[in-house]
């Protein structure tokens, strides 16, 4: 089945620190990819997403890099910030089929001035 | 972007009682949502699909008769906690697919807290 593998957290970081948290896939065929970010008390927010190998997402200084060879998807940030601090999910989705999102156990983010 | 709202955003209730967790996409049309629960620092479980016009669908584990879905239109899904107790204490989350957006993606709302005392 499909599934996805996390670094625990928590991270704890510097301002404008590098920041990688891993993420790793299993699954049948080729998955779409995902990074979503949840503040303190809200929901989940979309905040990259690759569709195929080798496609690189990124938003807000955030990035990944769908690695195929490596079935990883991890996230990266040069330099973080204060505003940062949150839980970050990896997810895979199944292209097609019945195509419901398999989440990560989710990364918290802490990062201090 | 597209817009998903949950109501209410948290709730207390004593034992017994049931709670309903209303789920709306805002500004474009869902065939289909998700109800998701999750514990603190988990992930996200996924507990049902919900379809406009048909039942729903549970995934394994997950008491149909005590968690009430209906989504009779193509922005409104609720979930219904029925005779609620103390372990059913969550963060409930719904998602909403966009009937149009490409790859079917998925919004989510901004989750409801639940507390069962």
């Amino acid at each position: 089945g499909n599934s996805v593998t996390q670094m625990e957290g928590p991270v704890t970081l510097s301002e404008e620190a590098f920041l990688t948290i891993n993420c790793t896939y299993t699954a049948t065929g080729y998955p779409s990819l995902f990074w979503y970010v949840q503040y303190p008390g809200e929901g989940l927010q979309l905040l990259l997403k690759a569709t195929k190998a080798d496609d690189k997402g990124s938003n807000k200084g955030f990035e990944a890099t769908y690695r195929k060879e490596t079935t990883s998807f991890h996230l990266e940030k040069g330099s973080v910030q204060v505003s940062d601090s949150a839980v970050y999910f990896c997810a895979l989705r199944r292209v097609s089929g019945y195509s419901t999102l398999t989440f990560g156990k989710g990364t918290m983010l802490l990062v201090s001035p | 972007g597209a817009v998903v709202s949950q109501h209410p955003s948290w709730v207390i209730c004593k034992s017994g009682t049931s709670v309903k967790i209303e789920c709306r996409s805002l500004d474009f049309q869902a065939t289909t949502m998700f109800w998701y629960r999750q514990f603190p620092k988990q992930s996200l479980m996924l507990m049902a699909t919900s379809n406009e016009g048909s039942k729903a669908t549970y995934e394994q584990g997950v008491e149909k008769d005590k968690f009430l879905i209906n989504h009779a239109s193509l922005t409104l899904s609720t979930l219904t906690v029925t005779s609620a107790h103390p372990e059913d204490s969550s963060f409930y989350i719904c998602s909403a697919r966009d009937n149009r957006a490409t790859y079917n993606e998925q919004f989510f709302g901004p989750g409801t807290r639940l507390t069962v005392l």
